[in-house]
């Protein structure tokens, strides 16, 4: 069974900071996708990592995927109040897609 | 229409009733995805239908639950005889064909058993 843990699973911060969270597995996958969810939404795709090694960069979010392809880090830089939601992570292996549980982020004026 | 629909957004239920949950694609979405997004749990697999292909029903997680999707288009989920443990909000995601393309959600549908 793949399985991606996330770390943290809560983090608040202070406007303005910046932040990385992460997501790791025993697993190899072949791609790994991260996703933002807000309340009584469903999740919305940010961004897919394909290679190892892969650094992708979305205005203020910077996505990495491990040179094993086994974990990824989600890195934000001077979080904004708009930033807050459920962020996940989601591996594609040989099943449809595997999901962490989630780091819940707050952030705050 | 523009993105993946579901209904009903919320349903009630007592305990020992069937529910169908409905969800409708993407035009041209070859994919369509069940998951099951329960408090402080990740999404949690259910089912994933892929074009004419038999449906890949290994996470399912009794045979209470089950699904079918007609004419490629639209998909139910189907509850028999619900449990206080099957609360959990439903979502459906439909995806083109091929690796590598993520999944657009829908809204869910939250189910509360009482």
């Amino acid at each position: 069974t793949q399985l991606l843990e996330q770390s943290p699973q809560f983090l608040s911060i202070q406007e303005g900071e910046n932040l990385t969270v992460y997501c790791n597995s025993s697993s190899v996958f072949s791609s790994l996708q991260w996703y933002r969810q807000e309340p009584g939404e469903g999740p919305v795709l940010l961004v897919t990592v394909v290679t190892g090694g892969e650094v992708k960069k979305l205005k203020r979010l910077t996505f990495q995927f491990g040179d094993a392809r086994k974990d990824s880090s989600l890195h934000i830089t001077a979080a904004q109040t708009g930033d807050t939601g459920l962020y996940l992570c989601a591996g594609l292996g040989n099943t449809p897609l595997v999901f962490g549980k989630g780091t819940r982020l707050s952030v705050i004026a | 229409g523009a993105g993946v629909s579901q209904s009903p957004s919320n349903k009630v239920t007592e305990k020992g009733k069937d529910v169908e949950l409905r969800c409708d694609p993407i035009s041209g979405h070859t994919a369509l995805y069940w998951y099951r997004q329960s408090l402080g749990q990740g999404l949690e697999f259910l089912i994933y239908f892929q074009g004419n292909s038999a449906p890949d029903k290994s996470g399912l997680p009794s045979d209470r639950f089950s699904a079918e999707r007609t004419g490629g288009s639209v998909s139910t989920l189907t509850i028999q005889r619900t449990q206080q443990e099957d609360s959990a909000v439903y979502l459906c995601a439909s995806a083109p064909s091929g690796i590598n393309y993520g999944y657009t959600f829908g809204s869910g549908t939250r189910l509360t058993v009482v």
